[in-house]
């Protein structure tokens, strides 16, 4: 079975650049979550979709970061303009239903982004 | 504030030896605790997950102790094999929060 699919896998841009990062979550799965990881926070949760619908956007830095989830196999996280304190690398992943009660995700592999 | 704690960057433990991960958290409404573990360029993986009604849990070389009382937990690996080098992440769930939140990680090497 395919798991979580994440691309890009890197991606370098330059400051003031768009960034649009894709997640497939698994088929089936109705809860989708978008993590960063940094070395100073280490995993933070961005944002947190249940049945497509946004629940919890609190994580999100600020009104530059935006996330969707036009339908149940597919997600984008988007950075406009892109700044250098954004170089992480972000996870995407999913549950299935009931899964919300043990708390186990599925992660894809991550994007790293590097904004210059 | 950081509500699950990881205070060892990283552990180096010989094969065939024990290795002993420790993770202490500050928020008493948390009801499940998970290990995750991470390879480089890859995705964390479930590893072993405890109820916070259950003081242990045991799944083959891996077992999981929670005390409650002292707001800690720790998951025991034995006997250590070198596959078992990687980023382990402890992480809980509850709290008032959705998803996860997780400690910053130990780095476990196995050393031959």
């Amino acid at each position: 079975d395919a798991g979580v699919i994440q691309s890009p896998r890197h991606e370098v841009t330059e400051m003031g650049q768009e960034v649009t990062l894709r997640c497939k979550p698994i088929s089936g799965h109705n809860s989708l979550f978008w993590y960063r990881q940094t070395m100073m926070r280490g995993l933070e949760l961005l944002i947190y979709f249940n049945n497509n619908v946004p629940i919890d956007d609190s994580g999100m830095p600020e009104d530059r970061f935006s996330a969707k989830m036009p339908n149940a196999s597919f997600s984008t996280l988007k950075i406009q303009p892109s700044e250098p304190r954004d170089s992480a690398v972000y996870f995407c992943a999913s549950s299935p239903p009931g899964g919300a009660n043990t708390g186990e995700l599925f992660f894809g592999e991550g994007s790293r982004l590097t904004v210059l | 504030d950081q509500q699950v704690k990881q205070n060892s960057p990283s552990l180096s433990v010989q094969e065939g030896r024990i290795s002993i991960l420790n993770c202490d958290y500050t928020n008493s409404m948390f009801d499940y605790f998970l290990w995750y573990k991470k390879y480089p360029a890859e995705g964390p993986t479930f590893l072993i997950s405890i109820s916070s009604i259950k003081d242990k849990n045991e799944d083959g070389r891996f077992t999981v102790f929670l005390n409650k009382s002292a707001k800690h937990l720790s998951l025991h690996i034995v006997p250590s094999q070198p596959g078992d080098s990687a980023v382990y992440f402890c992480a809980a769930k509850g709290g008032g929060a959705d998803g996860l939140t997780f400690g910053k990680g130990t780095h476990l090497i196995i050393q031959p």
